[in-house]
């Protein structure tokens, strides 16, 4: 069973546009959330994080919203760049369970950004 | 500073083969993991050490998965009995700690197992 969902498989966007990607999670114990981006051949690389006690963390054009009794958050980046064509991740753990090490990830979204 | 380095980047085996995967985390970094992505899916969470020992074990899907970091840095996966439902990409990640406040995992760029 998923327990944390990224229900479109990929998005397109215009450069210069808001792109937006979804993220929900089914288990409450989820206490702190990561986007990782990944580019082809290459591994995941960190993005933005927040945790459970915020519902909103800002690092220059990338925006996480979490919306904890809908147990979603998303992603928002603005504007967009083509360089930011990778797919994204997102990640949940658990840290009040004692797991905070233990990374549950999406399927994850293909974005991209057109030129 | 060099970033977690995996070796092989591919490696192609026959079912039934012993192989062994090699990660060298970021220098410094206490805390190790490796996950698997199969196609189509986010990676899967195997196993985590802090330092020498395996902290945590429980997402190794069978005892056919064993990993050891002996010195606290360089790790190795070794699968016995390869089957061709393992053949996935193995990533490997480091932080500097666990137990600070959500210490940052960095990947490495993964092996692509492939068991024919």
């Amino acid at each position: 069973d998923q327990q944390v969902k990224q229900n479109s498989p990929s998005l397109s966007v215009q450069e210069g546009r808001i792109s937006i990607l979804n993220c929900d999670y089914t288990n409450s114990m989820f206490d702190y959330f990561l986007w990782y981006k990944k580019y082809p051949a290459e591994g995941p690389t960190f993005l933005i994080s927040i945790s459970s006690i915020k519902d909103k963390n800002e690092d220059g054009r990338f925006t996480v919203f979490l919306n904890k009794s809908a147990k979603h958050l998303s992603l928002h980046i603005v504007p967009s760049q083509p360089g930011d064509s990778a797919v994204y991740f997102c990640a949940a753990s658990a840290g009040s369970g004692g797991s905070n090490y233990k990374l549950t990830f999406g399927k994850g979204t293909l974005l991209t950004v057109n030129p | 500073g060099a970033g977690v380095s995996q070796t092989p980047s591919n490696k192609v085996t026959e079912k039934g083969k012993y192989v062994e995967l090699r990660c060298d985390p970021i220098s410094g970094h206490t805390a190790l993991y490796w996950y698997r992505q199969s196609l189509g899916q986010g990676p899967e969470f195997l196993i985590y050490f802090q330092g020498t020992g395996a902290a945590d074990d429980s997402g190794l899907p069978n005892d056919r998965f064993f990993a050891v970091r002996p010195e606290g840095s360089v790790s190795t996966l070794k699968i016995q009995r390869t089957e061709r439902g393992d053949s996935a990409v193995y990533l490997c990640a480091s932080s500097l700690t666990v137990g600070g406040w959500k210490d940052t995992q960095y990947f490495g760029p993964g092996t692509r197992l492939t068991v024919l």
